[in-house]
């Protein structure tokens, strides 16, 4: 089975500063791994997936991730931080080949402040 | 272009009540779930459908009943509601399974007295 473990619960920072957002995992197979966003009152939204290749992979707002398979981390990051960011961000994994359930972290909610 | 939509957006039963909560996606998704999120416990896997006609357990399938009516719509059922099952609920679909994205609805908070 797998399990994911976000090791900060609340994050502030104030805009324009970096952030990093921690994520491990375990897992005795290969797994996919993901983050996802979640905006007040809203559903979750993909932000950036690993699923195999170069171990850092860009979302299109400026956040990146790197797999790190000795570490079994997946941490989350962004140089500069804009007062829209703030949200609820967690990190997910799948079994990979073929796996349907994808296992949540708790959730790490990141406040940015002006 | 409505994605996933879940009905209804709120809910307040009293113990032992039943009801239904429904999941409607447009996309043509083969994979549709139900997760319930509680503070500090992150999204749940209550129950999933893999394809049309099929259905599985999650992490947390207990006190919960779940039909794929059809490719579209994939319902959640609890039949004696009871505090414990006080969260907000969310479905989701996927193309399939593996490293594909899930597309969330937008919740449904449900209140159980």
């Amino acid at each position: 089975a797998q399990s994911v473990t976000q090791l900060d619960s609340q994050v502030p920072v104030f805009e324009e500063a970096p952030v990093e957002l921690r994520c491990n995992y375990s897992s005795s197979v290969s797994v996919y791994l993901f983050w996802y966003v979640q905006y007040p009152n809203q559903g979750l939204q993909l932000l950036l997936k690993y699923l195999s290749g170069s171990t850092l992979v860009e979302s299109i707002n400026g956040f990146e991730a790197e797999f790190n398979k000795s570490q079994t981390s997946f941490h989350l990051r962004k140089p500069s931080v804009h007062i829209s960011d703030t949200a609820e961000y967690f990190c997910a994994v799948t079994r990979g080949a073929g796996g349907f359930k994808t296992i949540f972290g708790a959730g790490t909610r990141l406040f940015v402040k002006a | 272009n409505a994605g996933v939509t879940q009905t209804p957006k709120f809910q307040v039963l009293k113990t032992g009540q039943s009801m239904t909560l429904q999941c409607a996606q447009d996309m043509n998704h083969n994979s549709m779930y139900w997760y319930r999120q509680d503070p500090g416990m992150g999204l749940r896997l209550i129950y999933y459908s893999a394809s049309e006609g099929t259905t599985d357990k999650g992490e947390v399938p207990n006190g919960y009943n779940v039909s794929r009516l059809n490719k579209r719509e994939f319902s959640l059922r609890l039949e004696s509601a009871a505090p414990s099952q006080t969260s907000v609920y969310f479905c989701a679909s996927s193309e399939g399974g593996g490293g594909r994205e899930l597309f969330f609805g937008s919740g449904t908070q449900l209140s159980v007295l």
